[in-house]
Order: structure tokens, then C-alpha cells, then sequence
């Protein structure tokens, strides 16, 4: 069986602060790939980005930065100097050896002036 | 990149009457889309996946009857949601698998059962 734990339901910062959402994991499948997307208020699920089991590089995209930890089974995202604009609910999900994704009860994200 | 378009984007309906909601794949094809059901401040629960050209694969405890799913071409899957009532209200998401591992997401559709 798959599980995916966001442990933190809410986290309020203020602009510019970093924020860093956990992720852990549980999977018995030697291959599988890690997910985050982001959900503003309008509802649709936008791809930040997919990570494969064999891959522990960490990964910079401007201002997002993800930390994947094997050892920890770990995949977690941080934002720096975050933006009003961020401000969302964040999942992180998990695809094992089937076809189904298995989504975190993600973290609702509140960024303020 | 890989759209996919799901619609209506919200529907009102009476007590027992039928919804039905699109989803399309409208740059590639998609062998398998899935169905996930969400409910306010919780997370997405899949509801089905949908197999082009066979039976949908239903999570334990959603109903076939209930939700029918049709996926009759490698770029359109169709979930009706049958003899509605208000406890179906939910936010209902659709995605589609383009390769090996990517998923896209519909923009979801919101239902309220009046």
C-alpha cells in the first residue's frame, strides 16, 4: 500500500519568508515517482514537478527548491522569499508501480502582506 | 504542453436528475484518465480510472451504478453522475496520462445538487 503524509494542514507566513512543506512517504515498490502541484482557489491542479525514485538530485526552479531524501523517505518543497501569489494548497502525490496516484492531504498555504 | 479540457466548469442541478461531465485530452491521446472526487479543505480521492475502449476500474466503495464512466475514444472520457443528490455536491477532477509517468489535470468541475 502507498501513503503520502503532509503532516503541517496549514502554515501562515508573511512575504519574503521562506516556507518549507514536508512530504514523507511509504511505498514498497523499488520504482516510483514523487509529484507536487499546487491548487489556488480556482481549483485546478497545477504540475510543479515530478521526481523519479532513482533521481536524488535536489532541484532549483527560481524560486522553489525541492529536497528528496530517500534514506528519509522525504520529498520536500520550499519556496524562498515567498509571494502573496503563492499562496495556495499544496499536494504532494506519489505513483508507484501501478497506474494511480496517491495524493497527501496537502498543506494550505497563506502568504500575507 | 498537454491540455486537458474538462467541462462544465460548475453545474447546478435539481435532486434526481443527471450530470454529465467531459474531459478531453486535446493535444495528445490518453489511453487511461482517472476520476477524483474532492470534497472542501481535503484532498483528492480517486474515484475511478477510466480505460479507453473497456470498463472503468472503480475505487473500493464508489458505486458503478452511480457514477458511470464512458471512455469511448483515446481523447474523451465522460463521468455522469446519475439520479444526483445533494450529498454528491462535490468538486469533481479529471486527469489524463500522456506518457509513462505525467499527469494532466482537468480545471475540475463543480457540482451542486439542489
Amino acid at each position: 500500500a502507498q501513503k503520502v503524509t503532509q503532516a503541517q494542514t496549514e502554515i501562515s507566513v508573511v512575504e519574503k519568508e521562506d516556507v518549507t512543506l514536508d512530504c514523507v512517504y511509504e511505498t514498497r515498490d523499488t520504482t516510483y515517482y514523487l509529484f507536487w502541484y499546487k491548487q489556488p482557489p480556482s481549483g485546478e491542479l497545477v504540475f510543479l514537478i515530478r521526481r523519479n525514485s532513482f533521481d536524488e538530485q535536489n532541484e532549483i526552479s527560481g524560486r522553489y527548491s525541492w529536497n528528496f531524501q530517500k534514506s528519509t523517505s522525504s520529498f520536500n518543497f520550499t519556496i524562498t522569499a515567498s509571494q502573496v501569489v503563492d499562496s495556495a494548497v499544496y499536494f504532494c502525490a506519489l505513483r508507484g508501480g501501478g497506474n494511480k496516484l496517491t495524493f497527501g492531504t496537502g498543506t494550505q498555504l497563506k502568504v500575507e502582506l | 504542453g498537454a491540455v486537458v479540457s474538462q467541462h462544465p466548469s460548475w453545474v447546478i442541478c435539481k435532486s434526481g436528475t443527471s450530470v454529465k461531465i467531459e474531459c478531453r485530452s486535446l493535444d495528445f491521446q490518453a489511453t487511461t484518465m482517472f476520476w477524483y472526487r474532492q470534497f472542501p479543505k481535503q484532498s483528492l480521492m480517486l474515484m475511478a480510472t477510466s480505460n479507453e475502449g473497456s470498463k472503468a476500474t472503480y475505487e473500493q466503495g464508489v458505486e458503478k451504478d452511480k457514477f458511470l464512466i464512458n471512455h469511448a475514444s483515446l481523447t474523451l472520457s465522460t463521468l455522469t453522475v446519475t439520479s444526483a443528490h445533494p450529498e454528491d455536491s462535490s468538486f469533481y477532477i479529471c486527469s489524463a496520462r500522456q506518457d509513462n509517468y505525467g499527469y494532466t489535470f482537468g480545471s475540475g468541475t463543480r457540482l451542486t445538487v439542489v
